[in-house]
């Protein structure tokens, strides 16, 4: 089916390294928003992007950013990983900015070495 | 600031028996509550919103304002109900959503 998709879907990287993430969102959809989620906790917000634009931001270092692609299609780019930046990085999209359902990607496994 | 809170990390049940995942919010505005569940090796599917008011794979939640709660109900477990479900809460004019730390049924034959 046309879910979100995420690539990669595993990566290992190395403390001080830099790592872009990937999303697509549903055909049609224009919100892309950014979670990470480390073992035991729920998905904690790290970025929403409507029509190219930052809409919301949670509280993650500036070493964290993003951009949204004229397709809609989205990157996340973590700078200077360190070992707590593992963790698995969800990728949601949805029809409008507001309050509407959010479809979330299977993911990108990251683990900082 | 927001929060969800989901007090407890498993709940294990025998197939038929009643469950009640509970969901308590911190919130001051208008808030919207969702539950999401995720079953073994499947993405984060959206299975409930308050506002829908909907009763899926026979579970329902309703939003008790005064207690600020929104626990999820369903009458009989069934096996397929096995899976992490977590809490959410959605605040402001974005897509932004609040996780609890999600709680994990077990249901058993």
């Amino acid at each position: 089916d046309a879910g979100v998709t995420q690539s990669p879907t595993h990566l290992i990287k190395t403390r001080g390294q830099q790592v872009t993430l990937r999303c697509s969102p549903i055909s049609g959809h224009k919100s892309v928003s950014w979670y990470q989620q480390v073992l035991g906790q729920g998905p904690q917000f790290i970025f929403q992007y409507y029509e190219k634009e930052e809409r919301g931001r949670g509280n993650f270092p500036d070493r964290f950013s993003a951009r949204q692609f004229p397709n809609y299609s989205s990157e996340l780019n973590v700078n200077a990983l360190l070992l707590g930046d593992s963790a698995l990085y969800l990728c949601a999209s949805s029809l409008g900015a507001g309050r509407t359902e959010a479809f979330f990607g299977q993911g990108t496994r990251l683990t900082v070495v | 600031a927001q929060r969800v809170t989901q007090p407890e990390k498993l709940l294990s049940v025998f197939k038929g028996a009643p469950v009640e995942l509970k969901c308590n919010y911190s919130y001051s505005g208008s808030p919207e509550l969702f539950w999401y569940v995720q079953y073994s090796r499947q993405r984060l599917q959206l299975l409930l919103r308050h506002i829908s008011r909907e009763s899926i794979k026979g579970f329902t939640a309703d939003l008790n304002k005064g207690e600020t709660s929104f626990h999820l109900k369903k009458p009989f477990a069934q096996e397929e109900d096995s899976a992490m479900y977590y809490c959410a809460l959605g605040t402001g004019a974005n897509s932004k959503l609040t996780f609890g730390k999600g709680i994990t049924l077990s249901v058993r034959p």
